[in-house]
């Protein structure tokens, strides 16, 4: 299986400052089929199911803000909240669909107010 | 717009079996896969099963091979997840979700709110 490993665990961003999350796939999400890295980002708040932000490693879904970003191909990924907003909060998952069907997601980076 | 709404919190004896639905709606049912996920209290996600809801060929996770079941029923919309010989660490949330593509399947756009599984003796 791909084994998706994100850091660090937790972090903590002032507001209006920008976060990055690392998550890194332990072989390639690169498709040479389609030339798709099938990498998803998901956002957790608490008591609440994940929410897709990021697919296709860059793409961002309709209605999720323009701060945040993804970035990255083959086995190393970022997701960037460029102005940390207080409804950020939560944790966040990398996920590979490309070993269909085996998804694996990381183990979260938790995101906190300093 | 689509939704899935999931049944209602579970207790259950250690040995025992569970079965969870998962009804759609708003979208095209046969149309898009589904998945269930499962997340641990204070862990992380966990992928469990997907199924196809048009022809009903699924696949699941090795360490659940043997005693998960999906399966679903079309004229209602529904998908079902049940997972026999419970055990103490099969308690968790349950979602199911959909899956983004009605061809190959890739990430998970709709998500269920989730239902609580708790094994107790």
């Amino acid at each position: 299986d791909i084994v998706m490993t994100q850091s660090p665990d937790s972090l903590a961003v002032s507001l209006g400052e920008r976060a990055t999350i690392s998550c890194k796939s332990s072989q390639s999400v690169f498709k040479s089929s389609n030339k798709k890295n099938h990498l998803a980002w998901y956002q957790q708040k608490v008591g609440q199911p994940p929410k897709v932000l990021i697919y296709w490693a860059s793409t961002r879904e309709s209605g999720v803000p323009e701060r945040f970003s993804g970035s990255g191909s083959e086995t190393d990924f970022t997701l960037t909240i460029s102005s940390l907003q207080a409804e950020d909060v939560g944790i966040y998952y990398c996920q590979q669909y490309y070993s269909s069907p085996k998804w694996t997601f990381g183990q979260g980076t938790k995101v906190e107010i300093k | 717009q689509a939704q899935l709404e999931q049944s209602g919190a579970e207790v259950k004896k250690p040995g025992t079996s569970v079965k969870i639905s998962c009804k759609a709606s708003g979208y095209s049912f046969r149309t898009y896969y589904m998945h269930w996920v499962r997340q641990a209290p204070g862990q992380g996600l966990e992928w469990m099963a997907i199924i196809n809801p048009s022809g009903g060929s699924t696949s699941y996770a090795e360490k659940f091979q043997g005693r998960l079941t999906v399966t679903r029923d079309t004229s209602t919309s529904t998908v079902y997840m049940e997972l026999s010989s419970l055990r103490f660490e099969d308690t968790a949330v349950y979602y199911c979700a959909r899956d983004s593509s009605n061809i190959i399947p890739s990430y998970m756009d709709v998500w269920g709110k989730g239902t609580t599984v708790i094994v107790s003796s």
